[in-house]
């Protein structure tokens, strides 16, 4: 089974629908990411969780909201999608070290369609 | 400016040559780390190989190595004897000094390994 999973894995949905992403990890791992990637860019940091009492805004959280709910789950929730949303989305995991060569592992990603 | 900078958007290869992706990177910072990371078509991002700023030895991973230099601020990847498999978009990734959080990437080649 995979480390990190994201559910659901394609989601099309229309402007205005709450629509939340999940993601789960059996890793171990204290620290979790959402990050977004659009057609002919690289990865972009959405949140941020150290752990289940600490969460981080990354450098694209407008319209977005996150939850940490256990060690292992943190969910992604848009409140009212807009077609601009529209990406691949992917979680990632880290352990605890704050070294910079920390890895960072990810998830398979979630294409969400927003019409 | 850039923090990432991946040159070639596209290139071909013929089955089992070598081929060299360039990275160029951009900090301030003493301590960092370098990643590199595959994504096929299938869309899921799979880390390949690191290098930390303190390392004296370039990274090897089987058939994927990592030229360092540091004076120069590239990163670039080296896969030997490339395979049709190897096909997929390839990125470059940093992540810059101790506590950061965020893995600032590059905007990727896609590498086509032609038979």
């Amino acid at each position: 089974d995979a480390d990190v999973t994201q559910t659901p894995r394609n989601r099309i949905t229309k402007t205005g629908k709450r629509i939340m992403l999940e993601c789960s990890q059996t890793k171990g791992h204290d620290r979790m990411y959402w990050y977004r990637q659009d057609p002919g860019l690289g990865l972009r940091l959405i949140y941020y969780s150290f752990d289940v009492k600490d969460i981080n805004k990354g450098e694209i959280s407008d319209g977005y909201s996150v939850s940490r709910q256990a060690q292992a789950k943190f969910s992604l929730s848009l409140e009212s999608a807009i077609p601009n949303q529209t990406a691949l989305y992917f979680c990632a995991t880290s352990d605890w070290d704050d070294s910079p060569t920390d890895t960072q592992y990810f998830g398979p990603g979630t294409r969400l369609t927003v019409l | 400016a850039q923090k990432i900078t991946q040159t070639q958007p596209g290139m071909f290869v013929q089955e089992k040559e070598a081929v060299t992706l360039d990275c160029t990177y951009d900090t301030s910072d003493q301590s960092y780390g370098l990643f590199w990371y595959k994504q096929p078509s299938s869309g899921e991002m799979i880390f390949l190989i690191y290098q930390g700023s303190y390392d004296e030895q370039n990274a090897t991973e089987g058939r994927y190595s990592l030229n360092f230099q540091k004076a120069r601020k590239s990163a670039n990847l080296v896969i030997s004897a490339s395979q049709l498999g190897d096909s997929a978009m390839y990125f470059c990734a940093m992540r810059e000094g101790r506590g950061a959080q965020k893995l600032v990437f590059g905007q990727g080649t896609r590498l086509t390994i032609n038979p």
